[in-house]
């Protein structure tokens, strides 16, 4: 089955304890990214890149890190969380048809920063 | 990219269609309407994209106006699984690495 996978689903952690939430796409996709998504906010791009070793910021960069050594994963890293970046946050894939692109969500990851 | 307006929230009868619009009468040339919807708290979910045709999926059919400013999306046979809040997005082609812009949607409730 064609999918985006995110792992954790859910994450409690603290302050200034380092993690990485996983993105997985086994549709050979080239262009992928990262959103958090806020109440009042909507989604915000975090970071995207559009192929391997080529990264690039978003929206909403800072306090997070990514890499792309592979085509189908994308971690998301963040050094030293804080509370303010509680949120919902979303891998996405694109394919390319044409001139167009059609995104494909993960399911979400919900991070709690205490 | 060009700005839309859609309805805050609509209601339909389970089984019946369900016509969502859209309207983005500052849409130019090259600019492609997308449809995307989110279900409570999930990833959002792609759904269909046109260009001036209308375009028809195993989801939606998206009917397009002659002039484009504004365009409506047709689930046909509405379940409880589509309550959802769905998005219209205008984005320039050949615009993949530019983030989606998501507004504030319509929230379809399907009612049974």
């Amino acid at each position: 089955e064609a999918q985006v996978t995110q792992n954790p689903r859910y994450l409690i952690t603290v302050t200034g304890k380092k993690l990485t939430v996983t993105c997985s796409q086994n549709m050979n996709h080239e262009y992928m990214s990262w959103y958090r998504q806020d109440p009042g906010l909507g989604l915000r791009q975090i970071y995207y890149s559009m192929n391997v070793e080529v990264t690039d910021k978003g929206d909403v960069p800072e306090g997070y890190k990514v890499s792309r050594k592979e085509k189908r994963n994308f971690p998301l890293i963040l050094e030293s969380p804080s509370p303010n970046q509680t949120s919902l946050y979303f891998c996405a894939s694109s394919r390319r048809t044409g001139a167009t692109y059609e995104q494909y969500f993960g399911p979400g990851t919900r991070l709690t920063v205490t | 990219d060009a700005k839309t307006t859609q309805p805050t929230s609509m209601d339909c009868a389970e089984g019946r269609a369900a016509n969502l619009p859209c309207n983005h009468s500052t849409i130019s040339g090259n600019e492609y309407v997308y449809w995307y919807r989110q279900i409570h708290s999930q990833g959002p979910q792609y759904i269909i994209h046109g260009l001036k045709n209308n375009e028809t999926n195993e989801m939606a059919s998206l009917i397009i106006t002659e002039d484009r400013k504004s365009s409506t999306l047709i689930l046909p046979h509405a379940t409880l699984r589509d309550t959802a809040v769905y998005y219209c997005i205008v984005r320039v082609e050949d615009s993949g690495n530019t983030p989606l812009v998501f507004g504030k949607g319509t929230r379809l409730s399907v009612i049974a």
